[in-house]
C-alpha cells in the first residue's frame, strides 16, 4: 500500500518560473516531511523539511507548504533554473524516540522528474 | 568532511549468489539506514542500524540482512539473489535516526545487476 502519492510524475518549466510539486499521505501519523532531491548518478539530498505544527518553510528559493487536515505538502521552486533540473522525492515519517535519540523510518513518493529549460 | 562512502559502486551477480555491500557513514554518525531503489517501486526502506542494532526494519523478506560494527561502518547482505533484486542500494547516515532535525545524508549507491 502506497502511503504517499506524489504528482505530477515530470515537469517541465521555463527557467525563472515556479515549480510545484504535490504529496499526499495517509498515514496520519506521520510527523516529518523532508523533500530530497537527486541528480543522475548520485544519491538523495535533503532540500528542505517541515513538521506538521507548521503551514509553511521557505529556505531560498524552496518552500514547503504544509496542509495537515488535507494530508498535503508541496515543495515549491520559486525563480527555478536548469540547474535544478533533477527528480524531487517527498517523504514522510514517524518519528520515535530512544535512548535520548530519534528516529524514524522515510515512506518516498514516487518521484517527479523536473526539467527546466533555459 | 567525507561524506557517505558505499562500495562497490557496480556489481554484477547471477542468480542464487550472494553480495554484501559495504556503507561507510560520515564521521560521528550512529546511525545507519538502507534503502533500495527501483524504477518501479521507487524508494523504499530496508532497515536501520544503531549503535550495532537493528532498530528498524521495512517489509522486505528475510534473504536481506545487515549489520553495524562497532566504528558505526554497515554491511547489507542479499542471499539467494534474485531477477527482482537488481537496484540501486542506498546508505544514508545521520546523527541519530531519519527523525526531527536529523537530516539523512545519502550516499551514491550500488548498482547491483542480477543476471
Amino acid at each position: 500500500q502506497q502511503q504517499v502519492k506524489q504528482s505530477p510524475q515530470s515537469l517541465i518549466v521555463q527557467k525563472g518560473g515556479i515549480s510545484i510539486i504535490n504529496c499526499a499521505y495517509e498515514n496520519t501519523a506521520f510527523d516529518y516531511f523532508p523533500w530530497y532531491q537527486q541528480f543522475p548518478g548520485k544519491g538523495p539530498a535533503l532540500l528542505i523539511a517541515i513538521r506538521p505544527d507548521v503551514s509553511e518553510k521557505k529556505e531560498g528559493r524552496f518552500t514547503i507548504s504544509f496542509n495537515k487536515s488535507a494530508k498535503q505538502f508541496s515543495l515549491h521552486i520559486m525563480d527555478s533554473q536548469p540547474g535544478d533540473s533533477a527528480t524531487y522525492f517527498c517523504a514522510a515519517s514517524k518519528v520515535g524516540y530512544a535512548g535520548g535519540t530519534s528516529y524514524g523510518k522515510l515512506t518516498f513518493g514516487q518521484g517527479t522528474i523536473l526539467t527546466v529549460h533555459p | 568532511k567525507a561524506g557517505v562512502t558505499q562500495t562497490p559502486r557496480y556489481l554484477i551477480k547471477t542468480r542464487g549468489q550472494q553480495v554484501t555491500l559495504s556503507c561507510s557513514p560520515i564521521s560521528g554518525h550512529r546511525s545507519v539506514s538502507w534503502y533500495q531503489q527501483t524504477p518501479g517501486q521507487g524508494l523504499q526502506f530496508l532497515f536501520e542500524y544503531f549503535s550495532e542494532t537493528q532498530r528498524n526494519k521495512g517489509n522486505f523478506p528475510g534473504r536481506f540482512s545487515g549489520r553495524q560494527f562497532s566504528n558505526s561502518r554497515s554491511e547489507m547482505n542479499v542471499s539467494t539473489l534474485e531477477l527482482g533484486d537488481s537496484a540501486l542500494y542506498l546508505c544514508a547516515s545521520s546523527l541519530a535516526g531519519a527523525g526531527d532535525g536529523q537530516p539523512q545524508h545519502f550516499g551514491d549507491g550500488t548498482r547491483l545487476s542480477i543476471l
